[in-house]
């Protein structure tokens, strides 16, 4: 069996500063991991997605990811957060054994403020 | 490719009546899944297709549910009759196990039963 949590259900950060959104999964099995993003009225676009090759993950709009097994997280990471970042991220865990069954996080809803 | 698209983004009907929700994958995908995200429940699965057949209809709520997918192009979600609970996004999603099994997604149908 597999799940996500995301440990925080909304993050609130200053324009310019850093992001930090936190994902920690479990699988029995070899995971694929994304993260998405939904922003208010849209549908789910990919930000990036680690599947067995190196361990840091950039995506696009800046964002990076880094896999750590011994911690089992997969958090998400941005240097400067822009005010067009402010939405919905949802961080997900694929099993290589049944590449499937999708299981999301409940989602961490970023504020930016000016 | 325009991507996963779907039709209608909006639908707004009375209690008892039947809904169908349209959907077109991304050319050369042969996975689709469609969801269903409440605020409630978040995100769920409720139906996938692996070159067009049914493989897991766990996710479907019941038998007011039903879902076909007669070609490669070209999906269907209905709800006969449809009921207040119904109310809820429904997205579409494509993939492809050539490009790592990432889900691509459609932005949604915004459901309002009366």
């Amino acid at each position: 069996a597999q799940s996500v949590t995301q440990l925080d259900s909304h993050v609130s950060v200053s324009e310019g500063t850093p992001v930090l959104l936190r994902c920690n999964y479990s699988s029995s099995y070899s995971p694929s991991l994304f993260w998405y993003v939904q922003h208010p009225n849209k549908g789910l676009q990919l930000l990036l997605k680690y599947t067995s090759a190196a361990t840091l993950v950039k995506g696009i709009n800046g964002f990076e990811a880094e896999f750590k097994k011994s911690e089992t997280s997969f958090h998400l990471t941005k240097p400067s957060a822009h005010m067009s970042d402010a939405a919905e991220y949802f961080c997900v865990v694929i099993s290589t054994y049944n590449n499937n069954d999708m299981r999301f996080g409940a989602g961490t809803r970023l504020t930016v403020k000016p | 490719d325009a991507g996963v698209i779907q039709s209608p983004r909006h639908e707004v009907t009375e209690m008892g009546q039947e809904v169908t929700l349209r959907c077109k994958p991304i050319s050369g995908h042969d996975y689709l899944f469609w969801y269903r995200q409440t605020m409630m429940r978040g995100l769920e699965l409720l139906i996938y297709f692996n070159n067009n057949v049914p493989i897991d209809d766990s996710g479907m709520p019941e038998d007011r549910f039903s879902a076909k997918m007669p070609n490669a192009s070209f999906s269907t979600l209905k709800i006969q009759p449809s009921e207040p609970r119904d109310s809820a996004v429904y997205f579409c999603a494509s993939s492809s196990w050539t490009d790592g099994d990432t889900q691509y997604f459609g932005p949604g149908t915004r459901l309002t039963v009366l």
